[in-house]
């Protein structure tokens, strides 16, 4: 079945690091990949997505890149701010499967000032 | 436009109750998923209803179930409550448009539910 890993947290960054987290994933054809992100008391919430190899999902200043050679969608920030603190989760969803998502673990972020 | 909203946010319960929780979609939306986020298992899918059917479902026994309504509202009941199903429980909602091609989802903020 399909299944996604990404880095076990927490990470702990200084503010205008930079920020990588990992993930990768099995699936059967060509799935779609998504981050999305929690705060804390809060749902989860979309912060990007790709749809096909190759393609690059953006959204404030974090980026990843979809890599079907290495099954990777890693998930890059420039300079990260405190506010981006939060749980970040790495997600599938494959074409016949609906709106069901299958979701890496998460990755907390702390940022300090 | 409101959110998804959920109701209640947090409850509690003992051991062999049963619980119902409630959904309400984005307004125009007719899909309804859940999802049970629990911290040794993740996030995991549910079920998901579109038109009052369910239409997909995940790993989970038949203690849980869940229906839809016309207004595209959704409740989920879990019977004989057990403390492992001590989780936050996230509906999302989305257009559910174009049969099995993935709509873009919005989640609700969650119930909490505690398990004693």
């Amino acid at each position: 079945g399909n299944s996604v890993t990404q880095m076990e947290g927490p990470v702990t960054l200084s503010e205008e690091a930079f920020l990588t987290i990992n993930c990768t994933y099995t699936a059967t054809g060509y799935p779609s990949l998504f981050w999305y992100v929690q705060y804390p008391g809060e749902g989860l919430q979309l912060l990007l997505k790709a749809t096909k190899a190759d393609d690059k999902g953006s959204n404030k200043g974090f980026e990843a890149t979809y890599r079907k050679e290495t099954t990777s969608f890693h998930l890059e920030k420039g300079s990260v701010q405190v506010s981006d603190s939060a749980v970040y989760f790495c997600a599938l969803s494959d074409k016949n499967a609906g709106n069901m998502l299958t979701f890496g673990g998460g990755t907390r972020l702390m940022v300090k000032p | 436009k409101a959110g998804v909203t959920q109701t209640p946010r947090y409850l509690i319960k003992t051991r062999g109750q049963q619980v119902t929780l409630s959904c309400s979609p984005i307004s125009g939306h007719r899909s309804v998923s859940w999802y049970q986020q629990t911290p040794g298992q993740g996030l995991q899918f549910l079920f998901e209803y579109f038109s009052e059917t369910q239409r997909n479902k995940g790993n989970f026994p038949g203690r849980f179930s869940g229906r839809q309504f016309s207004n595209s509202r959704s409740e989920m009941n879990v019977s004989t409550l057990e403390l492992g199903d001590s989780a936050l429980y996230l509906c999302a909602s989305s257009l559910g448009m174009g049969g099995l091609a993935y709509n873009e989802q919005f989640f609700g903020p969650g119930t909490r539910l505690t398990v004693l």
